[in-house]
């Protein structure tokens, strides 16, 4: 996941602008990939996955992109809205281990 | 759809106290995780489940053990609670290998304050 750090990394963006999420992973092995998202007070929701022998993936106002030259991962949310405000966490696993490993989130804010 | 509930949204216990924490899921998941959140750490697993009785230690155990006497329910439990296990501690549940996804459910998660 993200580099380990005491600070949430944040991203700030105006509502109706595109998100832009990055996610760097370490182990060369992890072949499937998922991304959360955490509301205040909640549990993290499934936003979408992917596995390795694709390069892209798209859901309702999502993509994500994995690049696996540079073990890096990006989730993209179109014409942000208010609800988007969350903490957004990617997680990676070697497909046949149910483990995942979670990166340390990024804090998303809308700005109305 | 699938619900995981956890017993208490927030608890405040003493250092040293034997602290439960339980986990519930509706939908006959075999595996169970529990985990704890902190600022800037993200999700640290500490023990999963695949079965009843069936435990596996995670990246942080110390501290901690589980118990899974039937299939819906995994309880955390901390022994002697300590200061530096004030966290948000998160249950999850997935069935086995579903072909194309480890999509794991997560419960509301407990905030647990020890003073």
């Amino acid at each position: 996941g993200e580099s380990v750090g005491l600070h949430l990394p944040t991203l700030s963006v105006q509502e109706g602008d595109n998100s832009i999420i990055n996610c760097a992973y370490s182990n060369s092995a992890s072949d499937y990939f998922i991304w959360y998202k955490q509301e205040s007070g909640k549990g993290p929701q499934f936003i979408i996955d992917i596995r390795s022998n694709m390069d892209k993936r798209q859901g309702q106002r999502v993509t994500v992109l994995l690049n696996k030259t540079v073990k890096h991962l990006s989730l993209q949310i179109a014409a942000t809205q208010p609800g988007d405000s969350a903490v957004y966490f990617c997680a990676e696993s070697n497909f046949g281990n149910e483990k995942l490993t979670f990166g340390t989130g990024t804090r998303l804010t809308i700005i109305p | 759809d699938v619900k995981v509930t956890q017993s208490s949204r927030y608890l405040v216990k003493r250092t040293g106290e034997k602290v439960f924490l339980e986990c519930v899921q509706d939908m006959d998941h075999e595996n169970m995780f529990w985990y704890r959140q902190d600022p800037g750490l993200g999700l640290r697993l500490i023990y999963f489940s695949y079965d009843v009785k069936m435990k596996e230690k995670g990246d942080i155990p110390e501290g901690y053990s589980v118990s899974r006497e039937k299939k819906e329910r995994f309880s955390l439990i901390l022994e002697s609670a300590s200061t530096n296990q004030t966290s948000m501690y998160l249950c999850a549940s997935t069935p086995p290998g579903r072909e194309g996804s480890y999509e794991q459910y997560f419960g509301p998660g407990t905030r647990l304050t020890v003073t």
